[in-house]
Parts: C-alpha cells; structure tokens; sequence
C-alpha cells in the first residue's frame, strides 16, 4: 500500500507568520507532488506542484520536495486568516495511470 | 475555466435503494475518478476511468460500480445502499498524468444513507 502521511493538525499559527505544513510519502518511485486547499464544505483545488528536488515558490507559498528523505513540504508566509484551510497532500505515484495518493490532510487554523 | 458539476449537492437515500450519482466535465478530459471523502481518512479512490467504457477499481470499490458511456459522464452506482456508505462524494477530472498533472473537482456530493 501506497502510503502519503500528514499530521491531522490543527495546525494553529497567528496572522503574519510562517505556516509550515508537512508531508511524507512511501514510495520512491514517486513522481509528482501535489498541494491542495480545501476550505470547509468545499472540494480540493491545486495551489501548487513540484517535483524535482529543492524549492518552488509562487506568491506566498513555497513547496519543498526532498526525494532522498521522501519529504514534502509547503510554506505559507505572512499567513491570512483566509489562508484557514485543510491541505492536502498528493503524490502522483509511478505506474499508475495518474492515480493521486492523497494524505488525509492538515487543518490550518490562522488566528487574528 | 474547467467545469465539473455533480447531480445533487445533498442526498438522503434508505437503505437497500440504488443511488446513482451523476458527474460530467466540460473539458474533454480523458480521465474521470469518483472519491468518498470521510473525517480522518481522508480522500479515498473508489473507481477511475481512462476512456469511454473503460474503468478500473480504486482502493474501496465494494459495493460500488461505476459506468461510463460518453466521454463527460461519469456515473457512481450505490447497487444496494448501506449506512455504511453515508459520506461526501467527490468526483474529479484530469488529462493523461504529467508532471503538472492536475485533478480538477467537483463540489461534492453529501449522501445520507437511513
């Protein structure tokens, strides 16, 4: 079994600072590292990917991806109360027909 | 904008009924998936598919069947209903995996099985 491990949270950070939201999966062979945002009563949406080694950054958040230690990661800076959220993890695994393996999420609450 | 549309927001089915849950796309997309999404597992892959009429079994697909007879439909089947299955359904679209591969959804659809 495939395996994407999240910690369930919440995660509670004050508005401005740094969220760090973490993420590790089981298979090596993984190819691509997905993160989504899904506000309560919603359904999931992208807000960033990555798969080669090091740091992605787009706007506030950066996405970190370490493959030798199967360790994804995602930053938000300067943290929003509207950034309060599950995010979800997925790991787009080898020889699966673009099957996504999704962790089962960290609830970030932002406090005024 | 991709659009994925789900038949019901809110359903409320009896146990033993058959339940059909309705997803369609306005992309094109070759790929369709059906989730059910409960607290503390998480998303959970019951069936995809990769063509018309063709599919293949997720990680939970018992008591589940699916059908697909046109490209942008993509149909869940409850063949008997359980309480068991009370939960959010989730329906998804996505092109050929890449890279950048991403999985469009749609708004969900909240079943309560009595």
């Amino acid at each position: 079994q495939k395996e994407v491990e999240q910690n369930s949270g919440p995660l509670s950070v004050p508005e401005g600072a740094i969220a760090s939201l973490n993420c590790t999966y089981s298979d090596r062979g993984s190819q691509s590292f997905f993160w989504y945002r899904q506000y309560s009563g919603k359904s999931p949406e992208l807000i960033m990917f990555i798969y080669s080694n090091g740091d992605k950054e787009d706007g506030r958040f950066t996405a970190q991806l370490n493959k030798a230690s199967q360790y994804v990661s995602l930053l938000i800076r300067d943290s929003q109360p509207s950034d309060s959220a599950t995010y979800l993890c997925a790991v787009l695994n080898t020889g699966t027909a673009s099957k996504l393996t999704f962790g089962t999420g960290t609830r970030l609450q932002v406090t005024l | 904008d991709v659009k994925v549309t789900q038949s019901s927001r809110y359903l409320v089915k009896r146990t033993g009924e058959k339940v059909f849950l309705e997803c369609v796309q306005d992309m094109d997309h070759e790929n369709m998936f059906w989730y059910r999404q409960d607290p503390g597992l998480g998303l959970r892959l019951i069936y995809f598919s990769y063509d018309v009429k063709m599919k293949e079994k997720g990680d939970i697909p018992e008591g589940y069947s699916v059908s697909r007879e046109k490209k942008e439909r993509f149909s869940l089947i409850l063949e008997s209903a359980s309480t068991n299955q009370t939960s959010m359904y989730l329906c998804a679209s996505s092109t050929p995996g890449t890279v950048a591969y991403e999985q469009y959804f749609g708004p969900g659809t909240r079943l309560t099985v009595t």
